[in-house]
């Protein structure tokens, strides 16, 4: 059975706290993804990385850096946490190739006081 | 940047009814995805339809695509309270992402 697993499912920070996330999955897959999720707005996609070392800016990159030393392990890390960041954040994996479904963990559901 | 549209934004129909959900996107793709987020959790991938399809089925579910009209629906038949969920569209876009809709919100009454 396939598995994306992130580090917590709630997790509760103060303004300026250095936050990681983390999010590790065991298929072996190329292509990892950072997503924040918020009402009404849809997925928005903060980074991704299409294979070890490898990463790209998504949409909304402000405020949020990402390591992926190894293939199964995508960190998303948020130097200074803020209040807007406020969020549910997903990780997904995929196979390389943009036909291929994305796995996603069960999410972070993070707040910022 | 959000390219796909769901429309309604929420949808409440009683259990054994079917349901009907509507996608639109801006720019041509090479396959559409419907995915299913149940409260507070990640997503499950439900379909992909490609764009040289028109049509696709899995078990209650069938999807439809007309990429003239840019657009596409989600149909479940015989619903049950089992999926009562958020239903999300996602269409491919350049490097490899996704591009996301807001979500179509399920419910599905006894």
């Amino acid at each position: 059975d396939v598995k994306v697993t992130q580090s917590s499912r709630y997790l509760v920070k103060r303004t300026g706290e250095k936050v990681f996330l983390e999010c590790v999955q065991d298929m072996d897959h190329e292509n990892m993804f950072w997503y924040r999720q918020d009402p009404g707005l849809g997925l928005r996609l903060i980074y991704f990385s299409y294979d070890v070392k490898m990463k790209e800016k998504g949409d909304i990159p402000e405020g949020y850096s990402v390591s992926r030393e190894k293939k199964e392990r995508f960190s998303l890390i948020l130097e200074s946490a803020s209040t807007n960041q406020t969020s549910m954040y997903l990780c997904a994996s995929r196979l390389a190739g943009a036909d291929n479904e994305q796995f996603f963990g069960p999410g972070t559901r993070l707040t910022v006081l | 940047s959000q390219q796909g549209e769901e429309d309604p934004q929420a949808l409440s129909i009683q259990e054994g009814e079917n349901a009907t959900m509507n996608c639109s996107y801006k720019t041509s793709i090479n396959n559409l995805q419907w995915y299913r987020q149940n409260s507070g959790r990640g997503l499950v991938h439900l379909i992909l339809i490609r764009s040289n399809e028109r049509e696709k089925h899995s078990g209650r579910l069938r999807v439809t695509l007309d990429t003239s009209k840019k657009s596409s629906s989600l149909l479940i038949t015989a619903s049950r309270a089992a999926d009562t969920a958020s239903y999300f569209c996602a269409t491919d876009g350049s490097n490899y992402q996704l591009i996301w809709g807001a979500g179509t919100k399920l419910i599905i009454k006894p």
